[in-house]
């Protein structure tokens, strides 16, 4: 069955610090890949997305990740981090036979001024 | 509509009692999804729909949920002899179709079983 594991639970930084969220997955297949944000009071955004192709995937709001197929991550980084990156992000998996999203339990950024 | 929508946005029950929570899609989506999201988990997919039909239902944690989607748009999911353990954000994407890209999401129904 598919799984996805996000490395940390709840990550701290100050504003303009460098960010990266880790995340594997488990699958032997072809898969969709995807970065979700939560932002406080709001619903589910994709942030970014890998289907194929070029592996360093550029997203919204400055977010990039890397799909490196050999270690089965797909991390997510910014270089910059603001206040207002403040949010939950969930790294999501998807196989293309059957549609479902399996995603990880959710990192907990919060940016301090 | 410009997304999806949800209602209600909070449903609080006693256990026992009967709940139906609704999904309305970004127009012109086929394909529906419910997810549910207990405290401190991500979302855990429950059931999907291809047009009417129940496509996977794989998600669904026992014979007390029931979905449906009769027009192929609007869908209801339905719990039945609800448990405190139900409780949790229960949400819904829309997309273009089964493996059409992006799932948006809803803002989601918070149900609380006391």
């Amino acid at each position: 069955a598919q799984s996805v594991s996000q490395h940390n639970h709840h990550v701290i930084l100050s504003e303009a610090a460098s960010l990266e969220l880790g995340c594997n997955y488990s699958y032997g297949g072809t898969v969709n890949l995807f970065w979700y944000v939560q932002y406080p009071g709001q619903h589910l955004q994709l942030l970014l997305k890998y289907f194929s192709g070029d592996p360093l995937v550029k997203g919204i709001k400055g977010f990039e990740a890397e799909f490196i197929k050999s270690k089965f991550s797909f991390n997510l980084r910014k270089p910059s981090v603001q206040w207002s990156d403040t949010a939950e992000y969930f790294c999501a998996v998807r196989s293309p036979r059957d549609d479902k999203i399996i995603f990880g339990k959710g990192t907990r950024l919060h940016i301090l001024p | 509509g410009a997304g999806v929508s949800q209602t209600p946005s909070n449903k609080v029950t006693e256990k026992g009692k009967y709940v139906e929570l609704r999904c309305d899609p970004i127009s012109g989506h086929t394909a529906l999804y419910w997810y549910r999201q207990s405290l401190g988990q991500g979302p855990e997919f429950l059931i999907y729909f291809q047009g009417t039909g129940a496509a996977d239902d794989s998600g669904l944690p026992n014979d007390r949920f029931f979905a449906v989607r009769p027009e192929g748009s609007v869908s209801t999911l339905k719990i039945q002899r609800t448990e405190r353990g139900d409780s949790a954000v229960y949400l819904c994407a829309s997309s273009w179709g089964p493996g059409q890209g992006t799932q948006y999401f809803g803002p989601g129904t918070r149900l609380l079983v006391l």
